[in-house]
């Protein structure tokens, strides 16, 4: 079955320790992307990445790394959280820019 | 990033009724999709639309792609208690490598 995978769902965690949210896919995609969601925000992209070893600011990079060793990965770095990073986050995939993208079910983080 | 202003934030209907939806944008756009978005899963694509005027039936979900290529349209006939969730568009540039969402549109249906 194709499907874009983030780990872990849900989280809590506390001001400064590093995490790191996983995203594979198993399509073979070569764009992968990730957003968060906020109220009244919509979906606002983070980063994205063309493909292997080719990564991109999106329009709220600021407090995230990433990146794209192998091509179904696309891990989300958060080297010091802080509170206002609680959010929801989802990874995305398309087999390339412009084509279909598929979406993961999210990941609920707070930062507390 | 692009502003999309997407109307209304919120509706609720009754069964039966159709609803529509809009989504505006303060640039041009190449391309426009409509997702929806159940509770507690990512958003899937409804409909794409790839030239300026295009009108895009999926089952009983109909889209327009604006003469001005800043806007869209999503028509949803006889709606169904299914048919909750969060509908968002989005606008896709060639020229550029993001997808920009609006804000959202929460249907509720009244059985």
């Amino acid at each position: 079955e194709a499907q874009v995978t983030q780990n872990p769902r849900y989280l809590i965690t506390v001001t400064g320790k590093k995490l790191t949210v996983t995203c594979s896919q198993n399509m073979n995609h070569e764009y992968m992307s990730w957003y968060r969601q906020d109220p009244g925000l919509g979906l606002r992209q983070i980063y994205y990445s063309m493909n292997v070893e080719v990564t991109d600011k999106g329009d709220v990079p600021e407090g995230y790394k990433v990146s794209r060793k192998e091509k179904r990965n696309f891990p989300l770095i958060l080297e010091s959280p802080s509170p206002n990073q609680t959010s929801l986050y989802f990874c995305a995939s398309s087999l390339s820019y412009g084509n279909t993208i598929y979406f993961g079910e999210g990941s609920w983080l707070t930062v507390v | 990033g692009q502003q999309l202003n997407q109307s209304p934030q919120s509706m609720f209907i009754q069964e039966g009724e159709d609803v529509s939806m809009n989504c505006t944008s303060s640039s041009i756009f190449n391309t426009w999709l409509w997702y929806k978005q159940d509770p507690g899963e990512g958003p899937v694509l409804l409909i794409a639309l790839y030239k300026a005027g295009e009108l895009t039936s999926n089952g009983r979900l109909t889209a327009q792609f604006g003469i001005t290529r800043k806007d869209s349209f999503l028509n949803i006939s006889a709606s169904i208690p299914s048919d909750v969730g969060i509908y968002f568009c989005a606008g896709q540039d060639t020229g550029a490598n993001n997808l920009f969402f609006g804000t959202g549109t929460r249907l509720t249906v009244i059985p």
